[in-house]
């Protein structure tokens, strides 16, 4: 069954400090790849995504994700975090032209101001 | 442009009664997926609807059920309501032509709990 795996459910990190989570996930065919945010008090928002091509995707506020086929990975960087950065963020994949996206179970980003 | 809406807020139920939580899909969107999302979890899978019919189903059992209508607003009713159902339950809606139809917007959800 696919399944994602976000290896650190909490993270703590000072200001301009350099972020990268990390998703994993078991499927073997093609797939689309997401990561979500959740700010406090707020719903969820696609922070960006990856469909195909180039396996370097940028997304808003300055996030960028690498999808690594041979890996199965789809990890989350930002060089500079900022204190409102602070958020539960979520890795999601679906295969292509599925209708089930499966979610991993959360990072919460803390940053210290 | 509309976002994804959802109704109500917060509910608060007991053990054995039946619950319909409403959606209203972002304007020009036509498919719907619920999920569910309990407490320190992602969210999980609950079903999908595109043109009024379930498109497929995560692992749920039968009380959890849908409807799509013709404007491609929502329902989810859960019968028979378990302690377990208290989560947050967040319905997404996308455009199921499009290329990029994977791409869903979620709804602020609707908080559940039952005593």
């Amino acid at each position: 069954a696919q399944s994602v795996s976000q290896h650190n459910h909490h993270v703590i990190l000072s200001e301009a400090a350099s972020l990268e989570l990390g998703c994993n996930y078991s499927y073997g065919g093609t797939v689309n790849l997401f990561w979500y945010v959740q700010y406090p008090g707020q719903h969820l928002q696609l922070l960006l995504k990856y469909f195909s091509g180039d396996p370097l995707v940028k997304g808003i506020k300055g996030f960028e994700a690498e999808f690594i086929k041979s890996k199965f990975s789809f990890n989350l960087r930002k060089p500079s975090v900022q204190w409102s950065d602070t958020a539960e963020y979520f890795c999601a994949v679906i295969n292509t032209g599925g209708f089930k996206t499966i979610f991993g179970a959360g990072t919460r980003l803390f940053v210290k101001a | 442009e509309t976002g994804v809406t959802q109704s109500p807020t917060h509910l608060i139920k007991t053990r054995g009664q039946q619950v319909t939580l409403r959606c209203s899909s972002q304007s020009g969107h036509n498919t719907v997926s619920w999920y569910q999302q309990a407490l320190g979890q992602g969210p999980q899978f609950i079903f999908q609807y595109y043109r009024e019919e379930e498109n497929g189903r995560g692992n749920f059992p039968p009380r959890f059920s849908g409807l799509q209508f013709p404007n491609y607003s929502s329902e989810l009713n859960v019968n028979a309501l378990e302690l377990d159902d208290s989560a947050l339950y967040l319905c997404a809606s996308s455009q199921h032509d499009s290329i990029s139809y994977n791409e869903q917007f979620f709804g602020p959800g609707t908080r559940l709990t039952v005593l």
